[in-house]
């Protein structure tokens, strides 16, 4: 079955430091692969997307995310990060032919001043 | 352009009363409509999903039901709830017959079961 899996629950940075989270998939055929953000009480925001092509594709809000078909991985990573990135990250892979999508668990990102 | 909205917001309801979630999307035609919900400290389930009038398919079984009795239009229902209901519930679409598409979310209901 398809899978997402986000090893890390919770991150913790301090604003102005570089971030990577992890995000690995399961899933047979090419997958296409999603980041969004919840800030807390709202609904999801696309953040980035690969769907083919070039493997390091770029976000809103100064992301971007490298897809590594050998490690079955496409992290999230930003340069500099900023106290308003204070967010739960969802990685997510298309697993149907109504492009339904399976979550990852999400990571909880904290920013320190 | 195109927008989802979904409501209510928020929603306080007692164990066995029934439950009505309404979706509706502007601005495109012939979406495909999808529920998820969001357990507390839990990444997203989907729950229901539709790729037409009519057209529902169920991903978890439960005590909620789906109809999309318009193209555009997708409810989310049941007829008691549980304690095990509560959540944040979202609906979201996608661009029927394309392959490259992303999902839209709307702003989520936050249903407390009491």
């Amino acid at each position: 079955a398809q899978s997402v899996t986000q090893p890390d629950i919770h991150i913790t940075v301090s604003e102005g430091a570089s971030l990577e989270l992890r995000c690995n998939y399961s899933y047979g055929a090419t997958p296409y692969l999603f980041w969004y953000v919840q800030s807390p009480g709202q609904g999801l925001q696309l953040l980035l997307k690969y769907f083919s092509g070039d493997t390091l594709v770029q976000g809103i809000k100064g992301f971007e995310a490298e897809f590594k078909r050998s490690q079955s991985s496409f992290n999230l990573r930003k340069p500099s990060v900023h106290w308003s990135d204070a967010a739960e990250y969802f990685c997510a892979v298309v697993t149907g032919s109504a492009r339904q999508l399976t979550f990852g668990s999400g990571t909880q990102l904290t920013v320190l001043p | 352009s195109q927008t989802i909205h979904q409501w209510p917001a928020t929603l306080v309801q007692p164990v066995g009363s029934p439950l009505s979630l309404e979706c509706t999307v502007e601005g495109t035609s012939n979406p495909n409509l999808y529920w998820y919900r969001q357990a507390a400290g839990r990444g997203l389930q989907l729950l229901f999903y539709s790729v037409g009038i009519g057209q529902i398919s169920s991903e978890v079984p439960q005590n909620l039901s789906a109809s999309r009795p318009q193209d555009r239009q997708f409810i989310l229902s049941s007829k008691k709830l549980l304690l095990s209901d509560s959540g944040f519930y979202l609906c979201a679409w996608s661009r029927g017959q394309t392959m490259n598409t992303e999902a839209f979310f709307g702003q989520g209901t936050r249903l407390t079961v009491v």
